[in-house]
This record gives structure tokens, C-alpha cells and sequence, in this order.
């Protein structure tokens, strides 16, 4: 069964580093997501992309966040300088089309700021 | 501000009990997902549900959405060890399927 990879699972940075968390969308999916989860709370949207441009942002996804999709198959996330409160589990999920779809989430990235 | 609400935020049953977690708005819910996810793992899609008064079934677990689609309901029957988990619910609340919001979760725990 088709499914969202993410890569690495875990990934230890120093402040003010720059992180690039990598998804791989199901293939024939053409709608993209980034979440993120800070331990014990909310998952929290972060950005849409479709087309190859962000339809829509959170206010959590400030200048230090960028997404990208880089080639037919990767879809990438990008944190600038990070900060400690960026440590969160980052979740990267695709549907379909844009619509009501299914949605479907790769296993995470668990992002440790030192 | 809550976009959505869900309760109870734990539960523990008896295995074989029935249970109900409910989800609310107070937005229209225009689909509504209900996901489970293992402590530190991603999410695994159950069900969604778009129009008012639909319900799904899969296995022992049952997905509604009311007909005014502001509140939705996920019922276990006859529960077992292996539904133990965080249920989610999320939803896309301004129609345009861009942006999602999703509950602060259920955790589910089942006794044996």
C-alpha cells in the first residue's frame, strides 16, 4: 500500500541552524502538507501547496519556514535558523486533489533544537 | 481560540465496552477527518465524513457527522486492547480545503 515517507525520523540541531526535513508524497498525489506537533499538544497546520506554490499559511509559518518541491517526488521543509520552541514533531501529509480527500501522513520528523 | 473541541480528552473501558468520542465546532465542519495516531508516530486515517448526517463504518468503528455538520461522533464497539490510541479529529472549517484545524485528541486506553 502506498504510503508518506518521511526522513530522518530524528534530527538533533543547534540553534540558529538551518534544517531541511524531507517527505515523500504518495505518487500520485498532488496536494501537500506540513504539520507540527509539540510534544503534548495540538497538531498544528503550517502551509498547503499545490501547483508547485503554497495555497495557504499559518501564522506559525513565519520568513524562517520555506517549502519546496524540489523534483517529481520530494517535498521539503525548511527552517531556516531554528529556534528551541521549533523542536516539535513534524508531520508532512498529501491527498489526492485538493478537495475532500483523504488525507495521509508520513510517520514524522521528531526535531530536537539544542 | 478552540476551533475544535473534542471529549472526553481520556477514557478508559473495560475491554468489550462501547465508547464514544465526540468532536465540536462551532464553525460548520466542511470534512471532517477523524484520525488515530500511537503515542510519537503519525497519524492513520479512519474516516472522513463531508456531508451532514453521513456515517461510515469501518470494522468496529463508526464515524458520523451531524446533520447541522458541527459536531462529529467516532463510536467503538465492543472494544479491544488494540484500539488503544490518541484519536483526532480535524476539519476543514472554511471550505476551501487549503487549511486544516484539528482537535487536542482522545486518549484512548483499554484494559484488558
Amino acid at each position: 500500500e502506498p504510503e508518506v515517507t518521511q526522513t530522518p525520523s530524528h534530527q538533533v540541531t543547534q540553534m540558529g541552524q538551518e534544517v531541511i526535513l524531507r517527505c515523500v508524497p504518495i505518487s500520485n498525489h498532488l496536494y501537500f502538507y506540513w504539520y507540527r506537533q509539540i510534544l503534548g499538544q495540538k497538531v498544528e497546520f503550517l502551509v498547503s501547496f499545490y501547483n508547485n506554490e503554497i495555497s495557504e499559511k499559518s501564522e506559525i509559518f513565519d520568513d524562517q519556514f520555506s517549502v519546496e518541491r524540489p523534483d517529481g517526488s520530494n517535498f521539503t521543509l525548511k527552517i531556516r535558523s531554528t529556534k528551541l520552541e521549533d523542536s516539535a514533531m513534524y508531520f508532512c501529509a498529501s491527498s489526492r486533489a485538493r478537495g475532500p480527500y483523504e488525507q495521509y501522513f508520513g510517520p514524522g520528523t521528531r526535531l530536537t533544537v539544542t | 481560540s478552540q476551533e475544535l473541541e473534542q471529549s472526553p480528552q481520556s477514557l478508559i473501558v473495560q475491554e468489550g465496552k462501547n465508547l464514544t468520542i465526540n468532536c465540536t465546532s462551532s464553525k460548520t465542519l466542511y470534512g471532517l477527518y477523524w484520525y488515530k495516531q500511537k503515542y510519537g508516530e503519525g497519524l492513520i486515517f479512519l474516516m472522513m465524513l463531508q456531508k451532514g448526517g453521513e456515517e461510515k463504518s469501518h470494522e468496529k468503528i463508526t464515524a458520523k457527522l451531524d446533520e447541522k455538520k458541527q459536531q462529529s461522533s467516532l463510536h467503538i464497539t465492543a472494544s479491544q486492547p488494540s484500539h488503544a490510541g490518541i484519536y483526532l479529529c480535524g476539519a476543514d472549517i472554511e471550505n476551501n480545503f487549503n487549511k486544516f484545524y484539528f482537535g487536542s485528541g482522545t486518549k484512548l486506553n483499554v484494559k484488558p
